[in-house]
């Protein structure tokens, strides 16, 4: 069964400019959810997508968007990039949805760098 | 707010040391706990997990935790530590909240483990 995965692995952006990070959910798994990992700042929780639709948002402006297709697959955007924007940005997955017992799996992340 | 502490956010051990890493959650509902690692280089992998019953909980790699629910603790610990231990250990808490789960991580540990 494949894991998580996420796309690109590694970019290089410009302050001011806009990213789009992708990521595939296992199979079966129906919620999405997005993390920041910063240096020095652990994991920030950005959002979830559940069913298509965003369950709940973290402590980040409104430049930090995303949305969930039909298929489960997600994308998060950014907007007018910061040099602090630059992380690793996890995606993760889990099967049960607005119920207790569900683990979520994460993919490989998304190095982000703005320059 | 959901919060989740992690009380050292560095650890150095010997190997065959005993370890343990402090989790506390502050979140008087209903609460599933998870140990995450991140081994160098590679992405969150799933410890061990905590949803209901025995409140001692046998992980992989010869870790366990502890849940106290009138602590709101949820400690890791391993008898004796290898150097391939080296990583950095997350705590996370799953809470639900207007009938949605949302997953809260501590700002992790690293530990290094020396030979």
């Amino acid at each position: 069964e494949a894991g998580v995965t996420q796309s690109p692995t590694h970019l290089i952006k410009t302050r001011g400019q806009q990213v789009t990070l992708r990521c595939s959910p296992i199979s079966g798994h129906t919620s999405v959810y997005w993390y920041q990992q910063a240096l020095g700042l652990g994991l920030q929780f950005l959002l979830w997508y559940d069913e298509g639709e965003e369950r709940n948002r973290g402590n980040f402006p409104p430049r930090f968007s995303g949305r969930q297709f039909p298929n489960y697959s997600s994308e998060l955007n950014v907007n007018a990039l910061e040099l602090e924007d630059s992380a690793l940005y996890l995606c993760a997955s889990s099967r049960l949805t607005g119920r207790s017992g569900n683990t979520i799996y994460f993919g490989e992340g998304s190095w982000l760098t703005v320059v | 707010a959901q919060s989740v502490s992690q009380h050292n956010h560095h650890v150095i051990l010997s190997e065959a040391a005993s370890l343990e890493l402090g989790c506390n959650y502050s979140y008087g509902g209903t609460v599933n706990l998870f140990w995450y690692v991140q081994y160098p280089g590679q992405h969150l992998q799933l410890l061990l997990k905590y949803f209901s019953g025995d409140p001692l909980v046998k992980g992989i790699k010869g870790f366990e935790a502890e849940f106290i629910k009138s602590k709101f603790s949820f400690n890791l610990r391993k008898p004796s530590v290898q150097w391939s231990d080296t990583a950095e250990y997350f705590c996370a808490v799953n809470a639900r909240s207007g009938g949605y789960n949302k997953l809260i991580f501590g700002a992790g540990t690293r530990l290094a483990v020396h030979p």
